[in-house]
């Protein structure tokens, strides 16, 4: 069926290292991935998104890797800091997002140690 | 800030009231949508607007719901005779940008 789920429901880091957010999806025809961070009692933040024909974005600190062959989609944030603690999301959808909704997994809860 | 707002952002009420949300996307975005978020879950779909078109809607929306974008501005969802099980939080999202979301608790 159509999912998206992360291997690893919580993530602890220490300040300054990098981190790594897994996610598997299992829908061949989703063309179009986005990441979003999602601290207490707000709502989800749009961090980086990547499209199919790509297997590699980078931003301000954040890279996401795409591999399509294994439906494998990572979130790396490089120098970690306490601000990154939240959960992050992948989310995925068909049609690259000019229509549909997109399809969330559970979350990874990222955590930063001083 | 995304530029999406919502109102109110809680709203407490009791089983059998219904309530309504109201969600301002930014503006010039045609595509918008709405979506549950209970804890511990990622958001789950629940329908979806080009301009006043409701295109979308998911099975999750019982007939105790409805939304609605009249003008193809803003939206409102409103729950009718609300359920303890209809507590989450309620997340308009404008295109792929999201608003602060309405926590709504059902006693």
């Amino acid at each position: 069926g159509e999912s998206v789920g992360l291997h690893l429901p919580t993530l602890s880091v220490q300040e300054g290292d990098n981190s790594i957010i897994n996610c598997a999806y299992s829908n061949s025809a989703s063309d179009y991935f986005i990441w979003y961070k999602q601290e207490s009692g707000k709502g989800p933040q749009f961090i980086i998104d990547i499209r199919s024909n790509m297997d590699k974005r980078q931003g301000q600190r954040v890279t996401v890797l795409l591999n399509k062959t294994v439906k494998h989609l990572s979130l790396q944030i490089a120098a970690t800091q306490p601000g990154d603690s939240a959960v992050y999301f992948c989310a995925e959808i068909i049609n690259g997002g000019s229509q549909g909704n997109l399809i969330f997994g559970k979350g990874t809860k990222l955590s930063v140690k001083p | 800030d995304t530029g999406v707002s919502q109102d109110p952002r809680h709203k407490i009420t009791k089983r059998g009231q219904n309530v309504t949300f109201r969600c301002d996307p930014i503006s010039e975005h045609n595509r918008l949508y709405w979506y549950r978020q209970t804890l511990g879950q990622g958001p789950e779909f629940l329908t979806y607007f080009q301009n006043e078109a409701q295109l979308e809607k998911s099975r999750l929306l019982s007939d105790r719901f409805s939304a609605e974008r009249p003008k193809g501005s803003f939206s409102t969802l409103e729950i009718q005779r609300t359920e303890q099980g209809d507590s989450a939080m309620y997340l308009c999202a404008s295109s792929e940008f999201f608003g602060p979301g309405t926590r709504l608790t059902v006693l």
